[in-house]
């Protein structure tokens, strides 16, 4: 496994931008996850696919964002019109179930800071 | 909703003292994941639990999973400052044929040298 990678590791964007972030996930594993994380707290969910089906969305995510999981393998996660509020930590995991263990493995992250 | 309750949140400790750290919740969990995290990185997987009643051990590290899988720990032996990080429970539900992970809100262990 090469691990789960997402790019770019740093974004800083001024409010009202457009920002997407992209992730490669665990190449074998169908589901994929899309986090946020904010300091000091542990990572809030936010989206959830299995293969390109989006199959939930937390109210966390608001009509300005938007995430895509095209032929099932990369995603992304796109942000319209940012705000400041949007700053923190955006984390992609993806996981399957081997030996009857469903476990996610975490990409290093999106830190996005919108002045 | 925060369903996973970790305790302490922070621990700062002298190198070669032992430490428990606790996820408790009342919801049963499918499994249960501990994850530690550095400043600017994503979570990385500790161990996976999945019976109640388990116990696994990851060197100085050891995790329990309750009988009823509602609540786990993490216990560390010997604390080394390599030990400092964000330790974080996943707890994973199965609903509708997907898979939900609840994170809990997390432990700042810093170790002493």
């Amino acid at each position: 496994d090469t691990g789960v990678s997402q790019n770019p590791r740093h974004k800083i964007t001024k409010r009202g931008q457009n920002v997407t972030f992209r992730c490669d996930p665990i190449s074998e594993h169908n589901r994929l996850y899309w986090y946020r994380q904010t300091l000091g707290q542990g990572p809030e969910f936010l989206t959830y696919f299995q293969n390109e089906a989006q199959l939930e969305k937390s109210r966390l995510l608001s009509d300005r964002f938007s995430a895509e999981r095209p032929k099932g393998s990369f995603s992304t996660l796109e942000i319209q019109r940012t705000e400041q509020g949007d700053s923190a930590m955006y984390l992609c995991a993806s996981s399957s179930k081997r030996g009857g263990q469903e476990t996610q493995y975490f990409g290093p992250g999106t830190r996005l800071l919108v002045l | 909703t925060q369903l996973l309750e970790q305790s302490p949140q922070f621990l700062s400790i002298q190198e070669g003292e032992n430490l428990t750290v606790y996820c408790n919740s009342s919801s049963v969990f499918s499994s249960l994941q501990w994850y530690r995290q550095e400043p600017g990185e994503g979570p990385v997987l500790l161990v996976t639990v999945v019976t109640g009643g388990e116990v696994k051990k990851l060197k100085r590290l050891t995790f329990q999973f309750g009988d009823a899988r509602k609540d786990s720990s993490l216990h560390i032996t010997a604390a080394q400052p390599g030990d400092t990080g964000l330790y974080l429970c996943a707890g994973a539900k199965r609903a509708s044929g997907t898979y939900k992970y609840i994170f809990g809100t997390g432990t700042r262990l810093k170790v002493l040298a």
